[in-house]
């Protein structure tokens, strides 16, 4: 069994449209990360969140941590071609390692 | 050369051979890790070095053995492997483990294909 499970897992959109993708657990997590991957390249960084209740916004993107920290979503407003990747999310259990979920692949199409 | 590189980027290897897949880190970090990352499959942490030491094993065969030999590198070394260690290897570093809010810096990966 997966400790973090992510949804959707595939989400093919049009250009401009919104869109929420959901990483979920029964397990709390000191804090959570949101990574984008690109094809032919590692996982890149985009957000830790940390405290429960917790809201971050990057540009179009925003990331909110669930009040029990068992939880989180991501909202991209307005999707460019650009946003098309991988996006995973990755929960620290215990202060001590991160679990990743499997991953949204996302396509925006122009 | 800037953040983390890995070699070789593709790989092909039969279950008899042994490789090897070396990654650098250029940031001044002094914790590394490996993961696998296997199509459908979540992210799997394979193994963590901090200042050098292994802290993490997460029930690896025996098949993979790392080395770092210094913080800045980290290898692992593949004998005898199975076709269902095809996958994405990749590296990551960071300051150190100490977790919180800890940044982990990946490489582009090796994909490897073992035949």
């Amino acid at each position: 069994t997966q400790l973090l499970e992510q949804s959707p897992q595939f989400l093919s959109i049009q250009e401009g449209e919104n869109l929420t993708v959901y990483c979920n657990s029964s397990s709390v997590f000191s804090s959570l990360q949101w990574y984008r991957q690109e094809p032919g390249e590692g996982p890149v960084l985009l957000v830790t969140v940390v405290t429960g209740g917790e809201v971050k916004k990057l540009k179009r993107l925003t990331f909110q941590f669930g009040d029990a920290r068992k939880d989180s979503s991501l909202h991209i407003t307005a999707a460019q071609p650009g946003d098309t990747g991988l996006y995973l999310c990755a929960g620290l259990y215990n202060f001590n390692k991160f679990y990743f979920g499997s991953g949204t692949k996302l396509n925006v199409k122009p | 050369e800037t953040g983390v590189t890995q070699t070789p980027r593709h790989l092909v290897m039969g279950m008899t051979n042994k490789k090897s897949l070396k990654c650098e880190q250029h940031l001044g970090h002094n914790a590394m890790y490996w993961y696998k990352q296997s199509a459908k499959k979540p992210l799997e942490l394979m193994f963590v070095y901090n200042f050098k030491e292994q802290t993490e094993n997460n029930s690896v065969p025996s098949r993979f053995s790392p080395e770092c030999p210094n913080s800045s590198h980290l290898f692992l070394h593949l004998h005898t492997l199975q076709p269902e260690d095809s996958a994405l290897y990749l590296c990551a570093s960071s300051q150190t483990t100490s977790g919180g809010q800890e940044t982990q810096y990946f490489g582009p990966g090796t994909r490897l294909l073992v035949l």
